[in-house]
């Protein structure tokens, strides 16, 4: 049972090149989510969707987009990587919305570095 | 936008001794998740406290929610070298779908 993959595991990018993260999910959630993970941070919700075709702004968007097309697939996208950006990447799907108290089932990560 | 304080940042104890981890906020929340984070893997849901004063048992992890639900803990009978890991409360919003993550606990049992 996969669970939540994403990919790539590590990445490396150059100031101003783009990217997709790539995430799917097998469990048939309707709810998905990006986060990232800094050192004493804590997790931040960047995007989420409750649904495919719908997508909503979490605490920190600037810099990045999502799409949902369909149930399984939710990607995120740096349109031009800034050093900022430098950080771990979750992705996250519950069967409901957080909202609800539904747990999140997370992916293993990808360690991105912008230089 | 909603915030949750965790203390103590950082945690270094022998095998054996007793532990509590706080979890405060000024805000209230329609329920509260522990999750627990190893190195290179995502974090995994220990327990999710819905109702204020709830109490909840998972072996040696006694987990509160407080009355007013804005607070919780996580209290860790006699660690073991295998409770090592980053733990981290998150905090739940009826109004929106965003949950709200504290900025961890990093536990270290010395065996």
């Amino acid at each position: 049972n996969a669970g939540v993959t994403q990919t790539p595991k590590f990445q490396v990018l150059k100031t101003g090149q783009s990217m997709t993260l790539q995430c799917a999910q097998d469990m048939n959630h309707e709810y998905m989510s990006w986060y990232r993970q800094d050192p004493g941070m804590g997790l931040r919700l960047i995007h989420y969707s409750v649904g495919a075709g719908i997508t909503d702004q979490g605490e920190v968007p600037n810099g990045y987009n999502v799409s949902r097309s369909t149930t399984e697939d939710f990607p995120l996208r740096l349109l031009s990587a800034a050093p900022s950006q430098t950080s771990v990447y979750f992705c996250a799907s519950s069967y409901l919305g957080t909202g609800m108290g539904s747990p999140l089932h997370f992916g293993n990560g990808t360690r991105l570095t912008v230089t | 936008t909603q915030l949750l304080e965790q203390s103590p940042q950082f945690l270094s104890i022998q095998e054996g001794e007793n532990l509590t981890v706080y979890c405060n906020s000024s805000s209230v929340f329609s329920s509260l998740q522990w999750y627990r984070q190893e190195p290179g893997e995502g974090p995994v849901l220990l327990v999710t406290v819905v109702t204020g004063g709830e109490v909840k048992k998972l072996k040696r992890l006694t987990f509160q929610f407080g009355d007013a639900r804005k607070d919780s803990s996580l209290h860790i009978t006699a660690a073991q070298p295998g409770d090592t890991g980053l733990y981290l409360c998150a905090g739940a919003s009826n109004a929106g779908n965003m949950l709200t993550f504290g900025g961890g606990t990093r536990l270290m049992v010395k065996p």
